[in-house]
């Protein structure tokens, strides 16, 4: 079975530019959420989401979204980008179907972000 | 609030010799529990999962929880040069109504030495 794919891998963008990062997860996965990876924070959540719904959101201004389409692929993105939006973006997998053990996350590769 | 802490390290063992990693948690709610391991410039990658109190063995691996205590340990049996990496922990809290969401310690870094 195939795992979680981002794309793209790498970014480079300037200050104010806006992006959109992709992930497919695993096939049979509802479950697709966001996170964000600095050295100074670790891994911060950004947001889940489930069937097409956004079910949870963590501590990250509006400049930050996202959705899903029906076939469980999602997007993020970043408007007006700042410095401090230099980050590794990724995104993780689940089955959850509502029992605690299809709980287990299967994160992608990552899109490394990096703002001029 | 850190909601899940873990010790920075680095944590340095010579090789053949048993790494000890350590996770504490502050929602007494939580149910699930996971150790991820991130090789430098990689993603985290899951190498146990763990439900109820008590050991889990996979391998080498072993994982240790105590809801008690709000404790979980990974234990690395025969440490060797490949696992030197960050080890990072956990925890599946209730966010609001049915929803959930993984809150992650900032890592552990594991060096096995030759």
């Amino acid at each position: 079975k195939a795992g979680v794919t981002q794309t793209p891998r790498y970014l480079i963008k300037t200050r104010g530019q806006q992006v959109t990062l992709s992930c497919s997860p695993i096939s049979g996965h509802r479950s697709v959420s966001w996170y964000q990876q600095t050295p100074g924070q670790g891994l911060q959540f950004l947001f889940e989401y489930f069937s097409e719904t956004q079910r949870n959101k963590g501590n990250f201004p509006g400049r930050f979204s996202g959705r899903q389409f029906s076939n469980s692929r999602s997007e993020m993105n970043v408007s007006t980008l700042e410095l401090g939006d230099s980050a590794l973006y990724l995104c993780a997998s689940s089955l959850w179907t509502g029992g605690i053990e299809t709980y287990e996350q299967y994160f992608g590769p990552g899109t490394r972000l990096t703002v001029t | 609030q850190k909601e899940v802490e873990q010790n920075s390290g680095p944590l340095s063992v010579p090789e053949g010799a048993i790494a000890s990693l350590n996770c504490t948690y502050s929602d007494r709610g939580s149910q699930s529990f996971f150790w991820y391991r991130q090789y430098s410039g990689k993603s985290p990658e899951l190498i146990m999962s763990i439900y109820s109190n008590g050991d889990k063995e996979d391998g080498r691996f072993t994982a240790q929880l105590n809801k008690a205590s709000q404790y979980v340990s990974l234990l690395i049996r025969d440490s060797q040069p490949s696992d030197s990496a960050t080890y990072l922990c956990a925890v599946m809290t209730r966010s609001g109504g049915s929803n959930y969401k993984l809150t992650f310690g900032k890592g552990t870094l594991l060096t096995v030495n030759p």
